[in-house]
């Protein structure tokens, strides 16, 4: 078990649909990711959220669109995807520190994922 | 172009064996090199380096940090078929970005 939750585990979705996948952290953590990973590949980054505000977007194509109600929700809603956008979406999460000098994150803690099939 | 190079991509051993995996990196602004073991799901974390020079060990498990070469090696002693997993290498660099490097693929046969 992990302490960053991941619901679903399993998706399946057409091409059409809406779906949206959802995380949770409790460990207080103000740093939150999403990446994707595709079969023997490593994990790909697509969006991080620092103190509930959009940090980066790795030019994630708009059918992907995060959101983060508050520090310990993550969402990332789907609309029209593709195929290829098959794969398992990772959710982690990372203390970030403010210190006198650089700024500190603590590791990736990673949720199971959702696996996504897009049919 | 920032990128993370992981050698070997793929390493066949037996139980008892002692492995050594790399991680190269060029990337602007270098804050960490973190090493995580991948089985089914969710990669779990192992070390998490950032200075050069000192060896974190946590039992069989090692690992250290050369910023002179940009690189890493993770070391497991006396291997076990549980070791068998992808050994994913991360770099932190900028704020808040971690990128990973392609893994190694390991195999332990008993």
């Amino acid at each position: 078990d992990t302490e960053v939750t991941q619901t679903p585990k399993h998706l399946v979705m057409g091409m059409t649909n809406k779906k949206s996948l959802k995380c949770e952290q409790h460990m207080g953590h103000r740093a939150m990711y999403w990446y994707k990973q595709k079969a023997k590949k490593p994990p790909e980054l697509m969006f991080v959220y620092s103190y509930e505000k959009l940090s980066i977007n790795e030019s994630v194509p708009s059918r992907f669109s995060p959101e983060c109600p508050n520090s310990s929700l993550l969402n990332l809603h789907l609309h029209a995807l593709q195929p290829e956008d098959s794969a398992l979406y990772l959710c982690a999460s990372s203390q970030v520190t403010f210190l006198r000098g650089p700024l500190y994150n603590s590791p990736l803690h990673f949720g199971n994922g959702t696996r996504l099939t897009v049919t | 172009e920032d990128k993370v190079v992981q050698s070997p991509l793929s390493l066949v051993v037996h139980e008892g064996d002692t492995v050594t995996l790399n991680c190269s990196y060029e990337v602007t602004n270098f804050r960490s090199l973190l090493w995580y073991k991948q089985e089914k799901k969710a990669p779990t974390f192992l070390f998490m380096l950032t200075s050069s020079g000192i060896e974190k060990k946590s039992g069989r498990l090692s690992s250290i940090l050369d910023k002179k070469e940009l690189s890493s090696i993770l070391n497991i002693t006396a291997t076990q078929t549980g070791d068998s997993a992808i050994y994913l290498c991360a770099v932190l660099y900028n704020f808040n970005k971690f990128y990973f490097g392609s893994g190694t693929k390991l195999n332990v046969k008993p």
